[in-house]
């Protein structure tokens, strides 16, 4: 069946522009993350959903950040007023059940370069 | 707080040459610990869960096993396409179990 499906794949920004990356969970799927990669660096959580509720927003760096997620699906992670320390990877996943013990199911990430 | 080390950062093997890749973590009350793997370009796919210490699982030539502060994940007569990051993840009875925290991960090298 379809897995995560993240775009866009690749997104060059300049400073100071918003973005907005979208992110598809497997369909049926009720909690959805999204986390952030740097080179080299393990995965930062930034924002958890369950539905279209947000329990644990904690990882999110600055208030230029920001998720919602509609329809218990599709999720946008924007940044507003990007800067060179936002370029990374941005992977979405979900998770089949609302338990917790459940492992992530991960798209390929979007990656964000700001010039 | 809640905490995921895992060592070596890199490792290189020569093919059929076995060796444990190490996950130490701190947290309140493990709901689970996780181990993925990561190809380049690629997010992270799920390999095993291990929800206790004493606890193993087994997939191929790979096999986790967990202790109450730490994970290690053995791999047996690895072949080049092991290579690859291997990133460990605990979930804790803290944040309710749902917030998962990975460690830096450990980029495997399998030479032919």
């Amino acid at each position: 069946g379809a897995g995560v499906s993240q775009s866009p794949s690749n997104k060059v920004t300049e400073k100071g522009k918003d973005v907005e990356l979208r992110c598809d969970p497997i369909s049926g799927h009720t909690a959805l993350y999204w986390y952030r990669q740097s080179l080299g660096q393990g995965l930062e959580f930034l924002i958890y959903f369950q539905g279209n509720s947000a329990p644990d927003k904690s990882g999110l760096p600055s208030d230029r950040f920001s998720a919602e997620r509609t329809g218990g699906s599709v999720s946008t992670l924007t940044i507003q007023r990007t800067q060179q320390e936002d370029s990374a990877v941005y992977l979405c996943a979900s998770s089949p059940v609302s338990l917790s013990n459940s492992p992530l199911h991960f798209g390929n990430g979007t990656r964000l370069t700001v010039t | 707080e809640d905490q995921v080390t895992q060592s070596p950062e890199a490792l290189r093997l020569q093919e059929g040459e076995s060796s444990s890749l190490n996950c130490s973590y701190t947290v309140s009350g493990l709901r689970g610990l996780f181990w993925y793997r990561q190809d380049p370009g690629k997010g992270p796919e799920f390999l095993f869960t291990l929800y206790s210490a004493g606890e193993e699982k087994e997939k191929e030539r790979l096999k986790a096993t967990l202790t109450k502060k730490e994970s290690f994940l053995h791999i047996t007569a690895p072949k080049p396409e092991d290579s690859a990051t291997y990133l460990c993840a605990v979930q804790a009875a803290r944040t309710g179990g749902f917030k998962t925290i990975f460690g830096a991960g450990t980029r495997l090298f399998v030479k032919a």
